[in-house]
């Protein structure tokens, strides 16, 4: 089944204590894609990855970091996590970074908690 | 830069009726896609429909249609005929063709609740 996974789905954690958010799609997509959800505010990029090891900014990058040494996954770093980090977060991918009708599919979620 | 604006933040439906949800963009580029999303309340993100900026008839998908007003920036979405599983909140999105960036700019959603 083609899909997009996301680990942990719910993660309760404290400031200050690295954490990882992994995301794996086996679609053999180039293009990857993190992003936040907060009430009001809809999802925001994060980062995205256009091939291997080509990562790039999205729109509020500051506290995350990614890597994209495999194809098929593009996990989220938070180095130092801080309460402003609690956020519902998912990871998408699509076929390639030039198609103009090229669906982005999204993993089900992961409900971050910074205590 | 892109933004996306969606006015309604909640909108009802009496079942079998048909509910317009508005979207409007800004973007300078002449070429662009854009995109309705449906979140459930059991959060996963579920693609509905598609429009492309050079896309001369409004897309639809079943009972998806998007209306597409290029002059006036705006893609909304049509529900006809609603059905209690369309309650949920509904997402529009855009993508930029220009330049080497792909991103994918969200508004801030519109929840849909849908009435027996």
């Amino acid at each position: 089944e083609a899909q997009v996974t996301q680990n942990p789905r719910y993660l309760i954690t404290v400031t200050g204590k690295k954490l990882t958010v992994t995301c794996s799609q086996n679609m053999n997509h180039e293009y990857m894609s993190w992003y936040r959800q907060d009430p009001g505010l809809g999802l925001r990029q994060i980062y995205y990855s256009m091939n291997v090891e080509v990562t790039d900014k999205g729109d509020v990058p500051e506290g995350y970091k990614v890597s994209r040494k495999e194809k098929r996954n593009f996990p989220l770093i938070l180095e130092s996590p801080s309460p402003n980090q609690t956020s519902l977060y998912f990871c998408a991918s699509s076929l390639s970074p030039s198609g103009t009708a090229d669906t982005q599919y999204f993993g089900p979620g992961t409900r971050l908690t910074v205590l | 830069a892109q933004k996306i604006t969606q006015t309604q933040p909640g909108m009802f439906v009496q079942e079998k009726e048909a509910v317009t949800l508005d979207c409007t963009y800004d973007t300078s580029d002449q070429s662009y896609g854009l995109f309705w999303y449906k979140q459930p309340s059991s959060g996963e993100m579920i693609f509905l429909i598609y429009q492309g900026s050079y896309d001369e008839q409004n897309a639809t998908e079943g009972r998806y249609s998007l209306n597409f007003q290029k002059a006036r920036k705006s893609a909304n979405l049509v529900i006809s005929a609603s059905q209690l599983g369309d309650s949920a909140m509904y997402f529009c999105a855009m993508r930029v063709f220009s330049g080497s960036a792909r991103q994918l700019t969200f508004g801030s959603g519109t929840q849909l609740t849908v009435l027996p």
